[in-house]
């Protein structure tokens, strides 16, 4: 079966440092992968996708995410982080051309 | 981008009644919708997803008869939680994907807070 792994619950990060949130997926076939970030009490907002190509994503907000299918890994990054960062992120799996398997998620928290 | 509008943002609802939970694609036509649940603290789970014009598909372990969708036209898909209880309580997310895209991104509601007391 299809899962997500975000082994991180909370990151906290210091303003202006750089942030890497990681991901791991379990999936047969060649994935969908995606980024969202949700702010509290708000719906989803993508921040980017992996289909195919260039392994190397950009994503909107300064964000970008590499797959590497050797360690079936698909993490986040941005090299410096703003306080509006602050958020709940969430790594999925697209399944097919039908639904989305969530990764329980990592609560972005940025100190001064 | 594209918009999905949900609707109400929150309701607040009395332990027996039944609530709806409207899902708009504003500028785009979405032959599937898909609802999602999530907990506090935790992930989102698949709940169903909606074709036009046919029967919802429930994932395991979601009760079809507590949960009522209707997908009625391309644009518009509902959730009706029905004789709601205190453990339905929890944010409910839907998401549509445009049926002209060439990808499987998928554009979210903002999503609905349900509160049954």
């Amino acid at each position: 079966a299809q899962s997500v792994t975000q082994p991180d619950i909370h990151i906290t990060v210091s303003e202006g440092a750089s942030l890497e949130l990681r991901c791991n997926y379990s999936y047969g076939a060649t994935p969908y992968l995606f980024w969202y970030v949700q702010s509290p009490g708000q719906g989803l907002q993508l921040l980017l996708k992996y289909f195919s190509g260039d392994t190397l994503v950009q994503g909107i907000k300064g964000f970008e995410a590499e797959f590497k299918r050797s360690q079936s890994s698909f993490n986040l990054r941005k090299p410096s982080v703003h306080w509006s960062d602050a958020a709940e992120y969430f790594c999925a799996v697209g399944v097919g051309f039908q639904k989305l398997v969530f990764g329980t998620g990592t609560r972005l928290l940025v100190s001064p | 981008g594209a918009v999905v509008s949900q609707h109400p943002s929150w309701v607040i609802c009395k332990s027996g009644t039944s609530v709806k939970i409207e899902c708009r694609s504003l500028d785009f036509q979405a032959t599937t919708m898909f609802w999602y649940r999530q907990f506090p603290k935790q992930s989102l789970m698949l709940m169903a997803t909606s074709n036009e014009g046919s029967k919802a598909t429930y994932e395991q372990g979601v009760e079809k008869d507590k949960f009522l969708i209707n997908h009625a036209s391309l644009t518009l898909s509902t959730l009706t939680v029905t004789s709601a209880h205190p453990e339905d309580s929890s944010f409910y997310i839907c998401s549509a994907r445009d049926r002209t895209g060439s990808d499987t991104e998928a554009f979210f509601g903002q999503g609905t807070r349900l509160t049954v007391v």
